[in-house]
């Protein structure tokens, strides 16, 4: 079964540092997004990609925050300037179409120390 | 604007009970409305949809109908077990094409 891969499982960077995320979505979907999850609380949306640019965003998602699909399979997410907040599981899915489900990774672990 | 309200947790059901689970929505334009579930340390598996009033969405034993006039899309299962120990979000999908999440609700079934 097709399904939406992330790497790595875990990082820990330092404040301040630089991080990119890696997701490799279902080959044959057409809309991205990435969401976060701190620890036990909401999912709360990041970004949606669609026709190789950003179709929505959150407040969350300042000039941090950017993304890119650099080949046609990769989706990254990355964070400039990492803050002790940016601490939280993040998740890539990817869909096919506007009404069907979309399918998330396993998720990143990021910890920021 | 588009929200999803859910049921507070936790819960906790013996094995073989029924459940229940509310969620309710507001949402412009039409929604498709999702059941998603997280196990522990894992990610999100979608585990039904429905796309539009009166669909019924169904997988491994869990049923939800979207119903427009009450504005709810209610997870039930006749029977629960241990392995369906997780928490349940509702979500949806309306104008534009994020999903609303909602805040999640923690289910442990015992033995």
């Amino acid at each position: 079964e097709p399904e939406v891969t992330q790497t790595p499982s875990h990082q820990v960077t330092q404040m301040g540092q630089e991080v990119i995320l890696r997701c490799v979505p279902i080959s044959n979907h057409l809309y991205f997004y990435w969401y976060r999850q701190i620890l036990g609380q909401k999912v709360e949306f990041l970004v949606s990609f669609y026709n190789n640019e950003i179709s929505e965003k959150s407040e969350i998602f300042d000039d941090q925050f950017s993304v890119e699909r650099p080949d046609g399979s990769n989706f990254t997410l990355k964070i400039r300037s990492t803050k002790l907040e940016d601490s939280a599981m993040y998740f890539c899915a990817s869909r096919q179409v506007i009404i069907s489900g979309a399918f998330f990774g396993q998720g990143t672990r990021l910890t920021v120390v | 604007g588009n929200s999803v309200t859910q049921m507070e947790g936790p819960v906790t059901l013996s094995e073989e009970a029924f459940l229940t689970i509310n969620c309710t929505y507001t949402a412009t334009g039409y929604p498709s409305l999702f059941w998603y579930v997280q196990y522990p340390g894992e990610g999100l598996q979608l585990l039904l949809k429905a796309t539009k009033a009166d669909d019924k969405g169904s997988n491994k034993g869990f049923e939800a109908t979207y119903r427009k006039e009450t504005t709810s899309f209610h997870l039930e299962k006749g029977s629960v077990q241990v392995s369906d120990s997780a928490v349940y979000f509702c979500a949806l999908s309306a104008t534009g094409n994020q999903f609303y999440f909602g805040t999640g609700t923690s289910l442990t079934v015992i033995p």
